[in-house]
């Protein structure tokens, strides 16, 4: 069974900090994995995908790389802002059902 | 391009009641998938549709319902609620491929009483 987790699960840091999470994953049996943020009470935005073939993907300061041998991703976040304040959810897309499972998620905290 | 929305954002009930959610997708969507959020829980799959089939359910039991209509938007019915019914209930949509990157709505915050 698929088990996907993140570490930490919850994280502070002062304003201008480069950041690291990460989410890792029992199955490499995976079409993709997608980075979301989820703001208190709010849907999901999605900030990367990376398919299985894929090592890494960029959007402006996001970093997201993936290494399915291992079962490893991790989110890069380059001088973080206040308004990165939200929780970070990885997911992977199953290849043998088309499920998604997602992780617990990282809470952030971006202090100014 | 419009996001996905789901109606109603807030919704109230009483145990034994049912309740119907819908999900409208991005314009030439044909995927939707449904998920409940708790925070015991976490975000799990309850199913998705494609084309108007069901093309895949998660892990629970049959109250939860759904449906996709000919224009893919889609609606999940849960009958007999249960207090842990409260949830956060998010629907997404995708292009079509089990690849595709999986957009998502605001979704209904839903309290049983």
């Amino acid at each position: 069974k698929q088990e996907v987790t993140q570490i930490p699960a919850a994280l502070s840091v002062p304003e201008g900090e480069n950041l690291v999470l990460n989410c890792s994953f029992t199955d490499s049996a995976i079409y993709n994995l997608q980075w979301f943020r989820q703001d208190p009470g709010k849907g999901l935005t999605s900030l990367l995908l990376i398919q299985s073939s894929q090592r890494e993907q960029t959007s402006g300061r996001l970093n997201a790389s993936l290494d399915k041998s291992s079962g490893r991703s991790t989110l890069y976040i380059a001088a973080s802002q206040p308004g990165d304040s939200a929780t970070y959810l990885c997911a992977v897309r199953l290849y043998n059902n088309n499920d998604m499972r997602f992780g617990a998620g990282t809470r952030l905290t971006v202090k100014p | 391009k419009a996001g996905v929305t789901q109606t109603p954002r807030y919704l109230i009930k009483t145990r034994g009641q049912q309740v119907t959610l819908s999900c409208s997708p991005i314009s030439g969507h044909r995927s939707v998938s449904w998920y409940q959020q708790t925070p015991g829980q976490g975000l799990q799959f309850l199913f998705e549709y494609f084309s108007e089939t069901q093309r895949n359910k998660g892990n629970f039991p049959g109250r939860f319902s759904g449906r996709q209509f000919s224009n893919s938007r889609s609606e999940m019915n849960v009958s007999t609620l249960e207090l842990g019914d409260s949830a956060l209930y998010l629907c997404a949509s995708s292009n079509s491929g089990h690849a595709d990157e999986q957009y998502f709505g605001p979704g209904t915050r839903l309290t049983v009483t």
